[in-house]
C-alpha cells in the first residue's frame, strides 16, 4: 500500500456521461498530480494541485477539470465522454510542489472503460 | 513533441545476466532524472534517481548512468532476477517556470527477466 488512496478502481460508463475520480494523497503530502495512461502511451501529465491551489496544467482536455478541497484531497471530473478517453487514470502525492530526487508516491490508478 | 524518449518497446534478458533500460531526452533543462517501476494493475513505484549535476548513481543491484552531452541515460541492472519482470518508465523534471514539479515520462520499457 503505497499511502495514495484512488476510487474507484475500476469504473465502466457510457458516451456522453461525466464521472468523478477520486484521490486521497500520503499522509502529510500537499501535491496532487493527476496523469493519463492510454493504451501505448505513456503517463501524460494532466494537473498539478498545491495546498488547493493549481499549479501547472499539462496535456487536459477542456472536458476534464480537477480541484484539491481543503482536507487535500483531490477530484478528476470528465464530462462528455468519448471512446478515446477509456485509459488508466493515476494520481500521485508529494510532500512540496516540487519534483526533486524523490519523485512522487502513486497510487493504483483508476482504470475508466467508455462504451 | 516527445521531450522523454525510451526508445525500445521490450527486453528480454537471462536471469543473473545484466539489463540495460535506455532513455533520451531532449531538453537541457531537465535538472532531476528518475526511473520508476510498474507491475500490472500496480501504480509506478520509485526505482533510482539521478541529479543533473552527477553521471552516477548506485542503489544496490541497480545502477543509473547520465551522459548529458548525450542527453542520455540508462538503468543497469546487475544480476537481474525474474521479480524485476516489470515495465520501466524514464522520467524527467525540470523545476522552472510553468513546469515546476511536474514529471515528464518515457512511454515505458517492458522487460522479462527469464529464469
Amino acid at each position: 500500500d503505497s499511502g495514495v488512496t484512488q476510487t474507484p478502481k475500476h469504473l465502466i460508463t457510457a458516451t456522453g456521461q461525466r464521472v468523478t475520480l477520486r484521490c486521497s494523497p500520503r499522509s502529510g503530502d500537499l501535491s496532487v498530480y493527476w496523469y493519463q495512461q492510454s493504451l501505448d502511451q505513456g503517463l501524460q501529465f494532466l494537473i498539478h494541485y498545491y495546498n488547493g491551489e493549481e499549479r501547472a496544467k499539462g496535456n487536459i482536455l477542456e472536458r476534464f477539470s480537477a480541484q484539491q478541497f481543503p482536507d487535500l484531497h483531490s477530484e478528476l471530473n470528465l464530462s462528455s465522454l468519448e471512446l478515446g478517453d477509456s485509459a488508466l487514470y493515476f494520481c500521485a502525492s508529494s510532500a512540496t510542489d516540487r519534483a526533486f530526487n524523490y519523485g512522487y508516491t502513486f497510487g493504483s490508478g483508476t482504470r475508466l472503460t467508455v462504451v | 513533441d516527445q521531450q522523454v524518449k525510451q526508445n525500445s518497446p521490450s527486453l528480454s534478458v537471462q536471469e543473473g545476466r545484466i539489463s540495460i533500460l535506455n532513455c533520451d531526452y531532449t531538453n537541457s533543462m531537465f535538472d532531476y532524472f528518475l526511473w520508476y517501476k510498474k507491475y500490472p494493475a500496480e501504480g509506478p513505484t520509485f526505482l533510482i534517481s539521478i541529479s543533473s549535476i552527477k553521471d552516477k548513481n548506485e542503489d544496490g543491484r541497480f545502477t543509473v548512468f547520465l551522459n548529458k552531452s548525450a542527453k542520455h541515460l540508462s538503468l543497469h541492472i546487475v544480476p537481474s532476477q525474474p521479480g524485476d519482470s516489470a515495465v520501466y518508465f524514464c522520467a524527467a523534471s525540470a523545476n522552472y517556470g510553468g513546469s515546476q514539479g511536474n514529471l515528464i515520462f518515457g512511454k515505458g520499457t517492458k522487460l522479462s527477466v527469464k529464469p
